[in-house]
């Protein structure tokens, strides 16, 4: 069945710092792909989303190419900030049901 | 602020007992989802409602049902509670995938402890 496989964490960075969280899919067909982050004690927000291959999304300074040729669809950041540390989690929309299958979570520390 | 509301916020309860959850999706969303997230199974999918029907089950134990009603609200149903069910239960609603508003908006949360 189809799975996402994330990096595991924590990832641990120094402000400004560049920040990649690997994920990569295993689905049929082609998937919209979903970044979704969870702060400490709170629910899950949409981070940015792709609908099909060699689509970017992006939001709040991150962003993420749907690569269909690799499997995947890494989250990057040019410059993390502490109120970036959060958990992220990478999901694909399973096309038969729309129920959203997620990866692990990949917890991110920023220190000042 | 997502739209999508859930109550309660917490839930304390002992084995054995039956409780109930609410969501209430994000306005014109007609699909409802209802997900667990506990730290040995991770972010998991329970089932989905469209429009009061029942579109798609996951791995909902059998103790678990839930339902949407007229109003689109949705209500999941934990009973027989056991010490594993302690989680974080969200809900999520969407519109039509043909549409291209598939993207699911998630609710707080309810956390759930079985003592």
């Amino acid at each position: 069945g189809d799975s996402v496989t994330q990096m595991e964490g924590p990832v641990t960075l120094s402000e400004e710092a560049f920040l990649t969280i690997n994920c990569t899919y295993t689905a049929t067909g082609y998937p919209s792909l979903f970044w979704y982050v969870q702060y400490p004690g709170e629910g899950l927000q949409l981070l940015l989303k792709a609908t099909k291959a060699d689509d970017k999304g992006s939001n709040k300074g991150f962003e993420a190419t749907y690569r269909k040729e690799t499997t995947s669809f890494h989250l990057e950041k040019g410059s993390v900030q502490v109120s970036d540390s959060a958990v992220y989690f990478c999901a694909l929309s399973d096309l038969n049901t729309d129920k959203l299958i997620f990866g692990t979570g990949t917890r991110l520390q920023v220190f000042p | 602020d997502s739209g999508v509301t859930q109550t309660p916020k917490h839930l304390i309860t002992a084995t054995g007992q039956r409780v109930t959850l609410r969501c209430s999706p994000r306005s014109g969303d007609l699909s409802v989802y209802w997900y667990q997230q506990s730290l040995d199974q991770g972010l998991q999918f329970l089932i989905q409602y469209y429009n009061g029907e029942e579109r798609a089950k996951g791995n909902i134990l059998e103790r678990f049902s839930a339902q949407q009603f007229p109003d689109l609200h949705s209500e999941l149903n934990l009973s027989s509670l056991e010490l594993g069910d302690s989680a974080l239960y969200f809900c999520a609603s969407s519109g039509p995938r043909l549409a291209g508003m598939e993207t699911q908006y998630f609710g707080p949360g309810t956390r759930l402890l079985v003592l």
